[in-house]
């Protein structure tokens, strides 16, 4: 069974770039046949897909954040990375990384457990 | 692109039934496949509900899904509510880009 876990500083601040990784244990992130996303979650409020990179290379970004967004990973550590650049209050949230399949719209069956970034002024 | 919407929040007592709607705002309802996540306070988000209907390994059967034409949304119900139901619940699609579309959420309080 797949764990995720979300790592990084718990502040920013505004106008730096949040930099985070997700370490993945129990399965290759090299595998193929899956998509790992960096999902986000403001205060109270509902989920935002940031983006997803697929084994291969093959990556896309929610076209609100494409401008500032950079997800990458690291096969020999097993790591996926979320950049984020210029960040305001505005991107305060939880941060989550899910995997899911290459399968036709298939669901995230893999969260990790999140984490709170907070930017200050 | 399109939006899901979905109720803010829907109540029940113990034991009773609630139905969650997600509305597709455009295209077809069908053409791309529904999920449905619950998360608890404090908690990450897990499906309850795949592929539109399908319920995957230890869901209860108490939960399920369906999707209607007619009026262009998709339905997560929940029978014989229990308090342990009480969480906030999240649809989602993708677009023709493969990129993931989330529901507003709904919150789910047993009375």
């Amino acid at each position: 069974q797949v764990q995720l876990q979300e790592s990084g500083p718990g502040l920013v601040k505004s106008s730096q770039t949040l930099s985070l990784t997700c370490n993945v244990a129990g399965g290759s992130i090299n595998s193929a046949g899956y998509y790992w996303s960096w999902i986000r979650q403001h205060p109270g409020k509902g989920l935002e897909w940031i983006g997803f990179i697929y084994y291969g290379g093959l990556i896309s970004y929610n076209p609100s954040l494409e401008s500032r967004v950079t997800i990458s990973v690291d096969t020999s550590q097993n790591h996926l990375f979320l950049k984020l650049t210029s960040v305001t209050a505005a991107d305060t949230a939880v941060y989550y990384c899910a995997r899911r399949t290459e399968l036709y719209n298939s669901p995230f069956d893999s969260w990790g457990q999140g984490i709170l970034v907070t930017v200050s002024s | 692109n399109f939006m899901l919407t979905q109720p803010h929040s829907v109540s029940g007592s113990p034991g009773k039934t609630v139905t969650i709607s997600c509305t597709r705002s455009s295209g077809s309802i069908a053409t791309n496949y529904v999920h449905w996540y619950q998360q608890r306070p404090g908690s990450s988000p897990t499906i309850v509900i795949s592929e539109d209907d399908q319920r995957p390994s230890g869901v209860p059967d108490r939960f399920s899904g369906s999707i209607d034409s007619s009026s262009n949304s998709a339905s997560l119900t929940i029978s014989g509510l229990k308090t342990e139901d009480e969480a906030d619940f999240y649809c989602q699609s993708y677009d023709t880009n493969n990129h993931v579309i989330f529901g507003g959420g709904t919150k789910v309080t047993v009375l």
